[in-house]
């Protein structure tokens, strides 16, 4: 049982344009909503993350939109760059020892 | 610099001889986990531990051994590898708030 849906698998985007990753999660006790980045070769690294209680959390480009009674949120990369190419994974963290349910990735390319 | 060592960062191995991927973080975080990242999957945990002494399973637990005697130090144990077991694995430690894991950049296993 996938508890975490992402999509699209792949995205490719014009540099300037929007790039827009979609989750769905199913838990409900998730509590913590993290997008991590992951570039060829490397592990992935906290890009943004988000708590239930708030709609939207923007940090410079990068905005998470949170939909808590539609169990959806979504990552927007505003003004994309070649270097966001990347690996974008959602995620959801829950319970005590703060486990980490990834969802599948995305596979970002920003052409220039 | 704050980091997550694993080593080797390659490894090829025959189906049957047991190995072990050592994981290393100088953060003093209480929690580490291992990953296996398999196209199309995204990350899926292994193994966790919450401190040391303390481990438990993850979501793809089977053919795996973790032990956590030292807080700073979190090995993966293989003892009988398989095909299936080829994959990229990852450490990744936090702190109690698992607010933010980082991540080791990652073992590349084939076993043949």
């Amino acid at each position: 049982q996938q508890q975490v849906k992402q999509s699209p698998q792949s995205l490719i985007v014009q540099k300037g344009g929007i790039s827009i990753i979609n989750c769905a999660y199913e838990n409900t006790a998730f509590d913590y909503f993290p997008w991590y980045q992951q570039f060829p070769g490397k592990g992935p690294a906290l890009l943004i993350a988000i708590r239930p209680d708030v709609s939207e959390k923007k940090e410079g480009r990068f905005t998470i939109s949170f939909n808590k009674s539609a169990k959806q949120f979504s990552l927007h990369i505003m003004d994309s760059q070649p270097g966001d190419s990347a690996t974008y994974f959602c995620a959801g963290t829950s319970g005590s020892a703060r486990q980490l349910t990834f969802g599948s990735g995305t596979q970002l390319t920003v052409l220039p | 610099e704050a980091q997550v060592t694993q080593n080797p960062r390659y490894l090829i191995t025959v189906t049957g001889k047991k190995l072990t991927v050592t994981c290393s973080q100088n953060m003093n975080h209480e929690y580490m986990s291992w990953y296996r990242q398999d196209p199309g999957l995204g990350l899926r945990q292994i193994y966790y531990s919450m401190n040391v002494e303390a481990t438990d399973k993850g979501d793809v637990p089977e053919g795996y051994k973790v032990s956590r005697k030292e807080k700073r130090n979190f090995p993966l144990i293989l003892e009988s590898p398989s095909p299936n077991q080829t994959s990229l694995y990852f450490c990744a430690s936090s702190l109690s708030s698992g607010l933010g894991y980082t991540f080791g950049s990652g073992t590349r296993l084939t076993v043949v």
